[in-house]
């Protein structure tokens, strides 16, 4: 079982849409959740960061957090076409060197 | 400020040969990453510099792979001789003392096809 699991299926939404993605995962040592956002021939970006359980806003995106299920989630509200790209989640934990990523979901606003 | 530079953007070999690619990070950050992605899959870290010295080499193939940062600034990546599952985006990443783990910066990456 990999560390982190994420689904790359490709996603498509209409521009206002809500887009919504997750990942899970295997370590209980986990304690900072990322979402990274990668443009096409660009490197990843941090977007947003939690530390343990819990939700965190920041505009229109919102991460959350639950670690009783080894659960995160990413929500886009009201997209747009400058959303697309690929999401990638990624965790650590206090005193760790490594970021363990997942394989990432590719998000297309259709205009 | 300046983000992190690599170089070359994109490069094609045959399998066997040899290839080497530059990084140079934002300036002073004393953490450098290297990263291998796959198409299709996330970035597995390779290697991991403190200043000039090597934290963690655990997932670099050794027989082919190697690395250095000379002077705590700019690193090389290189592959010798190069096999067909290389072909990859090679990633840079840097971080400043201080910043969490997560708090990385990357470069846009060497594109690799191996042929």
């Amino acid at each position: 079982q990999k560390e982190v699991e994420q689904d790359p299926g490709p996603l498509s939404v209409p521009e206002g849409a809500i887009v919504s993605l997750n990942c899970t995962y295997s370590n209980s040592a986990f304690q900072y959740f990322m979402w990274y956002r990668q443009y096409s021939r660009k490197g990843p970006e941090l977007l947003m960061y939690t530390y343990s359980s819990g939700n965190k806003e920041d505009g229109r995106f919102t991460a959350q957090v639950d670690k009783s299920s080894k659960y995160i989630s990413l929500f886009i509200r009201d997209s747009q076409p400058s959303d697309s790209a690929t999401y990638l989640c990624a965790m650590s934990f206090y005193g760790n060197n490594r970021l363990a990523f997942g394989k990432g979901n590719q998000v297309v606003v259709i205009p | 400020e300046a983000g992190v530079a690599q170089s070359p953007r994109y490069k094609i070999i045959e399998k066997r040969q040899s290839v080497a690619f530059w990084c140079n990070p934002i300036s002073g950050h004393a953490t450098l990453y290297w990263y291998q992605q796959i198409l299709g899959q996330g970035p597995k870290l390779l290697i991991q510099f403190q200043n000039n010295g090597v934290v963690d080499d655990s997932q670099l193939p050794k027989d082919r792979f190697s690395a250095e940062r000379l002077k705590g600034v700019d690193s090389t990546l290189k592959i010798q001789p190069a096999k067909l599952e290389d072909s990859a985006v090679y990633l840079c990443a840097s971080r400043s003392p201080g910043q969490g783990v997560f708090e990385q910066y990357f470069g846009p990456g060497t594109r690799l096809t191996v042929t």
